[in-house]
């Protein structure tokens, strides 16, 4: 089992409406929750990061933590086409690799006009 | 100048041949990874070390190594390549536990 795993998508969306980014991790003892976004060829990049469960807004991007059922999600709002991209969910791990960066395998988002 | 910066940029090179890929960080962070990314499968931990002594083997480190020079400089060796190391291979660099990493523009590899 990943550490890290996302919805597989591909996801498609129209613009203007919300994409909704699922993620799941298996380490209990994970504090720290990033969404990057990654335009093809390109470095990721911070999105969002999120340590408590509940939801945390920034501008259109909702993170929300779930850390009963080790789920985090991303919600775009009012999609736009720029949005077009890769997202990447990651995880710090706990235990006797605390802290180290582990990433899921990227849910690809298309937002058509 | 990029703050995480890594070299070459792209490279091509045969089956057999050891390759090194360099990485350079001017962020002063203690944390530096080194990622794997293949079509489909997100980035994939080669390894990773939170400080100059401390080197840590990730979910992929099967015919990779790795070298901390400084705080500033981690290399990634192939010491002998084969063609499904072909890939995209990123650096990146964080300050500390829970804190954002910051990543380099990447190498392209292919192995002929």
């Amino acid at each position: 089992q990943k550490e890290v795993e996302q919805n597989s998508g591909p996801l498609s969306v129209p613009e203007g409406a919300i994409a909704s980014l699922n993620c799941t991790y298996s380490d209990r003892g994970s504090q720290s929750f990033f969404w990057y976004r990654q335009y093809s060829g390109k470095s990721p990049e911070l999105i969002m990061f999120i340590y408590s469960n509940g939801d945390k807004e920034d501008g259109r991007f909702t993170a929300q933590l779930n850390k009963a059922s080790q789920y985090v999600s991303l919600l775009i709002r009012d999609s736009q086409p720029s949005d077009s991209a890769t997202y990447l969910c990651a995880a710090t791990t706990g235990g006797t690799s605390y802290g180290k960066l582990t990433f899921g395998q990227g849910t690809i988002l298309t937002v058509h006009p | 100048d990029a703050d995480v910066t890594q070299t070459p940029r792209n490279r091509i090179t045969k089956t057999g041949k050891r390759i090194m890929l360099e990485c350079s960080q001017t962020k002063g962070h203690d944390r530096m990874y080194w990622y794997r990314q293949d079509p489909g499968l997100g980035l994939q931990l080669i390894y990773y070390s939170f400080d100059v002594k401390d080197i840590n083997k990730g979910e992929i480190s099967d015919g990779y190594s790795v070298s901390r020079q400084a705080q500033a400089k981690f290399s990634l060796s192939l010491e002998s390549a084969i063609p499904n190391q072909t890939a995209l291979y990123f650096c990146a660099t964080s300050a500390g536990q829970g804190t954002e990493a910051f990543f380099g523009q990447g190498t392209r590899l292919t192995v002929v």
